[in-house]
């Protein structure tokens, strides 16, 4: 069975300061990785994912994410947020095998709040 | 510019009446799935439905819990006689194909609130 482990449940930030949101799992076989933002009241947005290839992911709203197989880690990081980066951040995980892989597994949530 | 429609966005039931949440995929979309995001908690799987068929339900609760996803219209999920621990987000999510990366496309979610 996979997990995914965001280790920090919430994360505050000053504007303009750079942050990094955490996450881990665990899995018996490889993955692929995503990071999705939800705004307050809106639905999941895919920010970034990591499916194979270069382990620096870009995305979008200027994040990226380091998939770090060692360390089976994949933590998202912004040099310089702004207000409108206050969300929650899900860190999700899909088993790159046995065709199940429709069944995301989801952290818990990270929910950064940029403070002016 | 429709991407995965659901409806209703809130809803509010009192214990032991009938929740049923709609969705409609993206446009050629034909692979629907469930999740439930309890409070602060992640989302978690429920079921995955193509046209007129349940794929894997592996994620429903065994009791009250019914979805469907007919030829024609949205996909539906129910929940009969519904319980405080029902309240939650509802999110729907498609897929053109059976994904192979397990990436699928969310729609806004539906909160509902059991009284």
């Amino acid at each position: 069975a996979q997990s995914v482990t965001q280790l920090d449940s919430q994360v505050p930030v000053f504007e303009e300061a750079p942050v990094e949101l955490r996450c881990n799992y665990s899995s018996s076989v490889s993955v692929y990785l995503f990071w999705y933002v939800q705004y307050p009241n809106q639905g999941l947005q895919l920010l970034l994912k990591y499916l194979s290839g270069s382990t620096l992911v870009k995305g979008i709203n200027g994040f990226e994410a380091e998939f770090n197989k060692s360390q089976t880690s994949f933590h998202l990081r912004k040099p310089s947020v702004h207000i409108s980066d206050t969300a929650e951040y899900f860190c999700a995980a899909s088993m790159n095998s046995g065709g199940s892989n429709y069944k995301l597994t989801f952290g818990k949530g990270t929910l950064l709040t940029v403070n002016p | 510019n429709a991407g995965v429609m659901q409806n209703p966005r809130h809803l509010v039931r009192r214990r032991g009446q009938e929740a049923r949440l709609r969705c409609s995929p993206m446009k050629g979309h034909s692979h629907v799935y469930w999740y439930r995001q309890l409070p602060e908690e992640g989302l978690k799987f429920m079921v995955y439905l193509q046209k007129e068929n349940i794929i894997d339900e592996s994620g429903m609760p065994k009791e009250r819990f019914s979805a469907e996803f007919p030829k024609e219209g949205p996909s539906i999920l129910r929940i009969q006689q519904v319980v405080r621990g029902d309240s939650a987000a509802y999110f729907c999510a498609s897929s053109p194909t059976r994904p192979n990366t397990g990436e699928l496309f969310f729609g806004e979610g539906s909160r509902l609130t059991v009284l």
